[in-house]
C-alpha cells in the first residue's frame, strides 16, 4: 500500500533553515506530481509546493508565501520528496505533509511538526 | 490566484440528516479540477471527490460532490457518528493550489 513518511521538522530560530524529506512507497514515484501542505496550529490547510514528473520538466511551483525562500526537490532513484526551507520565520511553524497528487491529493503522509521560535 | 470561500463556516446537525457543504470560487475552476477532502483531529486530511463528484477509491456512496465553474457543493445524504469532522476544498486547476478555509461538521 501507499505509505508517505515526513521527516525533518523541529525547532529552529528565526532566519534559520531546516530540510524536510518524505520517503514514498507503494507506488512508482517518478510517476505522480508530489506536493507539500502545511497546517498551522489550530488553523486550516495551505498549499505549500508541488513538483511535476521529469517527463514535465521536474517543474516547481510555490505559495507567494515561501516563494523564494523555500525549494522543492525530488530524487525519483531514492523515492524521495525533500522541502529546504530557508529564512524561516515564526509563521512558518506548522504541521507539514507531503502527499501524492494525481487528481487530487490521493495520499497523505503523518506530517512533520516545524516549530519557528527563538 | 483563485480563493475559495466555504459556507457555513460550521454546521450543527444530528446523525441521520443531510449535510450540504458549499465551496464557491472567485474564478472559474480549471476543468472542473476541485477536491474535496475530510479532516479528523490529529489526523492527515483524506481526499473523499476528485474533478468535482468523482468519489475517491473506498469513499462511501453517501459522499457525492457536485457543480462545475465556480460553484460547487459536497453533500453527505445521511450523517454518520464518523463524518463529523472538518472539510475543505481545494482547487487543483490553476497554479498557486489553493484551499478554503474548511467547513466544520459538528453533533448538534
Amino acid at each position: 500500500q501507499v505509505q508517505l513518511v515526513e521527516s525533518g521538522g523541529g525547532l529552529v530560530k528565526p532566519g534559520g533553515s531546516l530540510r524536510l524529506s518524505c520517503a514514498a512507497s507503494g507506488f512508482t514515484f517518478g510517476d505522480y506530481y508530489m506536493s507539500w501542505i502545511r497546517q498551522a496550529p489550530g488553523k486550516g490547510l495551505e498549499w505549500v509546493s508541488y513538483i511535476t514528473i521529469t517527463g514535465s520538466g521536474n517543474t516547481m511551483y510555490y505559495a507567494d508565501s515561501v516563494k523564494g525562500r523555500f525549494t522543492i526537490s525530488r530524487d525519483n532513484t531514492k523515492n524521495s520528496l525533500y522541502l529546504q526551507m530557508n529564512s524561516l520565520r515564526a509563521e512558518d511553524t506548522a504541521v507539514y505533509y507531503c502527499a501524492r497528487a494525481n487528481y487530487g491529493l490521493v495520499n497523505w503522509g503523518q506530517g512533520t511538526l516545524v516549530t519557528v521560535s527563538s | 490566484e483563485i480563493v475559495l470561500t466555504q459556507s457555513p463556516g460550521t454546521l450543527s446537525l444530528s446523525p441521520g440528516e443531510r449535510a450540504t457543504l458549499s465551496c464557491r470560487a472567485s474564478q472559474s475552476v480549471t476543468s472542473d479540477y476541485l477536491a474535496w477532502y475530510q479532516q479528523k483531529p490529529g489526523q492527515a486530511p483524506r481526499l473523499l471527490i476528485n474533478v468535482a463528484s468523482s468519489r475517491a477509491t473506498g469513499i462511501p456512496d453517501r459522499f457525492s460532490g457536485s457543480g462545475s465553474g465556480t460553484d460547487f457543493t459536497l453533500t453527505i445524504s445521511r450523517l454518520e457518528p464518523e463524518d463529523f469532522a472538518v472539510y475543505y476544498c481545494q482547487q487543483f486547476g490553476s497554479s498557486p493550489w489553493t484551499f478554503g478555509q474548511g467547513t466544520k461538521v459538528e453533533i448538534k
